[in-house]
């Protein structure tokens, strides 16, 4: 079984558009977060939530609504999408708050944003 | 300045050599540093902790200079499966809500 799912793998949609990706961690974690890593390959923070309540919001557009219903899922929902937000997005979780350091991965959803 | 600088190399190094790469971050403050492995168009996976005293694991030898504020990654008897990105990622804070800063990464390709 796969420990952090994301859907969908691959995202292609035009400038304007909505959408939303999906993140499920069946691990038992507490802390789930966002990631999104460029076509520079930097990996950067964009929100973090603990338990279902928000912890990290690093300077992201509000254009990035995440969401949680439980504590095993997060999701990302971004609207009127930009060129500049075509890049690679992660999911991840640990095991809590204070244990940041030993992440678990998603896949990525590859966002290509035309 | 960066918080957390790498060499992004690459690095071409011929199978069975020994390589080393340096991350350097900027917060003295911070108290907690991992490297990580990220292959070709996968996500990110912990290789190793980094503690005050070293650590090593198998071929793999992390070390932290406090001083000079950066870490270390050492392979040794390098493997073709080692080619990948090295992210070194550096956790800021010890208490509350902790947050890894990551390096852009060092790109390691083992030559047969």
């Amino acid at each position: 079984d796969t420990a952090v799912s994301q859907t969908p793998k691959y995202l292609v949609t035009q400038m304007g558009n909505d959408k939303s990706i999906k993140c499920e961690q069946n691990l038992g974690h507490d802390t789930m977060y966002w990631y999104k890593q460029d076509s520079k390959k930097f990996l950067k923070i964009m929100f973090s939530y603990n338990n279902k309540e928000l912890i990290i919001n690093e300077t992201v557009p509000n254009r990035f609504s995440p969401k949680s219903p439980d504590k095993a899922h997060l999701n990302l929902h971004i609207n009127s999408l930009e060129l500049g937000d075509s890049a690679v997005y992660f999911c991840a979780s640990s095991q809590d708050r204070g244990l940041a350091g030993e992440q678990y991965f998603g896949p990525g959803t590859r966002l290509t944003v035309t | 300045r960066k918080e957390v600088e790498q060499d992004p190399g690459p690095f071409n190094v011929p199978e069975g050599a020994t390589v080393a790469f340096n991350c350097t971050y900027s917060n003295s403050a911070s108290q907690s540093f991992f490297w990580y492995r990220q292959d070709c168009r996968k996500e990110p996976k912990l290789l190793m902790s980094v503690y005050s005293s070293g650590n090593e694991d198998g071929r793999f030898t992390a070390q932290l200079n406090r001083a000079s504020q950066y870490i270390s990654l050492l392979i040794r008897d390098s493997k073709l499966s080692d080619s990948a990105t090295y992210l070194c990622a550096v956790n800021p804070t010890n208490f509350g809500n902790e947050k890894l800063t990551f390096g852009t990464g060092t790109r390691l390709t083992i030559i047969p």
